[in-house]
């Protein structure tokens, strides 16, 4: 079975850029999260989807973030324009029902901004 | 800034040696999960703690949900080379359908 999928796996970009994050959930399950990872803050909950439908973005940093759910397998996160301090790894999360039950989380993506 | 004290921060393991780590809050929390994430790899869960008290085992692992709902643990016995890496408590409050994780415990391998 396919578990969450990421891509890209890692992006180097120069501060400024767009830069856009996807995320195909486990098929059937109807919750999906974003998490940033950083070594100064730890692992921190952006947003959170229930059927497509943003439950939670209160952990979004500020309005040059932005994330998309359009259908059930996928999802976006975008930063425009991004900055240094955006360098992090950025994880998705999806989970059958509800953030109580299990998150299975996919393998990240490692963002470098320049 | 985080909500959950982990520690230690960090560890040395000897192959066969019993871990401990634990998380602490000063808020409730009704759900404590455990996740261990290794190098390049998403966190995956190993425990989930559900109820005040309760006693989780899985295979070494064994998981302690605080009475005060304020505190967990998490145990390793006779630990394994692949037990490195690092390991996270999460909590979900009551009022809240969100996950809070705590800063990690690294564990690593004695030279």
């Amino acid at each position: 079975d396919a578990g969450v999928i990421q891509s890209p796996r890692h992006e180097v970009t120069e501060m400024g850029q767009e830069v856009t994050l996807r995320c195909k959930p486990i098929s059937g399950h109807n919750s999906l999260f974003w998490y940033r990872q950083t070594m100064m803050r730890g692992l921190e909950l952006l947003i959170y989807f229930n059927n497509n439908v943003p439950i939670d973005d209160s952990g979004m940093p500020e309005d040059r973030f932005s994330a998309k759910m359009p259908n059930a397998s996928f999802s976006t996160l975008k930063i425009q324009p991004s900055e240094p301090r955006d360098s992090a790894v950025y994880f998705c999360a999806s989970s059958l029902r509800a953030a109580r039950e299990t998150q299975y989380f996919g393998p990240g993506t490692r963002l470098l901004v320049l | 800034g985080q909500q959950l004290n982990q520690s230690p921060q960090s560890m040395f393991i000897q192959e066969g040696e019993d871990v401990s780590m634990n998380c602490t809050s000063s808020s409730i929390f009704n759900t404590w999960l455990w996740y261990k994430q290794d190098p390049g790899e998403g966190p995956v869960l190993l425990i989930a703690l559900y109820k005040a008290g309760e006693l989780t085992s899985n295979g070494r692992l064994t998981a302690q949900f605080g009475i005060t709902r304020k505190d967990s643990f998490l145990n390793i016995s006779a630990s394994i080379p692949s037990d490195v890496g690092i390991y996270f408590c999460a909590g979900i409050k009551a009022a809240g359908n969100k996950l809070t994780f705590g800063g990690g415990t690294r564990v690593l391998v004695k030279p």
